[in-house]
């Protein structure tokens, strides 16, 4: 399967600022997905990122709150903008390879003060 | 839209007991299945999958086959360990490739 670089790995972020999550592939891949974990919770999936194509986000998810880079087939980024503390989750990326079943990064822990 | 029900927790065991995990699903089409897990501090993997109808996927002593008829994929073991203490998550993803996630179960094995 797809081995899946996420960085950073836990920030703790001041409130109205913004941070930029990376996820790199040691792959090509054609879809790249972000999830969303908050405390206690299941996943969400945040938007799906194509590259060439803007991100397709889901319901009650909006590109001004979380723009999304997919400038190639491997790498992606995924800002979560204005923090609140309401941000504080895990974020992950998601690709999947055909066979092998969705990959996951090992997760950005993220705390907004 | 799709979705997914899973057996609520959180489940404490002892040591070689059997552990079933229930989850549901409902989807338009023919989805396939998922069982991820999510040891402590860790991230998620993928413990198991299937991709149709009767299909079993197994994987570390844990099972779960895919039955169209009752909509379900339920996890099981046979005799758990304490290392197999964590989150369990069923999901399942269709044509678009999303993965829609059940809420989790929590499971904690005692020696």
């Amino acid at each position: 399967s797809a081995v899946i670089s996420q960085k950073p790995s836990r920030d703790i972020c001041q409130r109205g600022t913004s941070l930029t999550i990376q996820c790199q592939v040691d792959s090509q891949v054609t879809m790249m997905f972000w999830y969303r974990q908050q405390p206690g919770q299941s996943l969400t999936l945040i938007a799906t990122a194509n590259q060439g194509s803007e991100a397709t986000y889901e319901s009650g998810f909006v590109i001004d709150k979380f723009p999304i880079s997919r400038p190639n087939l491997t790498f992606s980024t995924l800002t979560v903008s204005n923090m609140s503390p309401e941000d504080s989750s895990i974020y992950l990326c998601s690709v999947d390879r055909s066979g092998y079943g969705y990959t996951f990064g090992s997760g950005t822990r993220l705390t907004v003060v | 839209g799709d979705s997914v029900t899973q057996m609520e927790g959180p489940v404490t065991l002892s040591e070689e007991a059997f552990l079933t995990i229930n989850c549901t699903y409902t989807a338009t089409g023919y989805p396939s299945l998922f069982w991820y897990v999510q040891y402590p501090g860790e991230g998620l993997q993928l413990l198991l999958k299937a991709t149709k109808a009767d299909d079993k996927g197994s994987n570390k002593g844990f099972e779960a086959t895919y039955r169209k008829e009752t909509t379900s994929f339920h996890l099981e073991k046979g005799s758990v360990q304490v290392s197999d203490s964590a989150v369990y998550f069923c999901a399942l993803s269709e044509q678009d490739y999303k993965l829609s996630f059940g809420a989790g179960t929590t499971v904690t094995v005692r020696a």
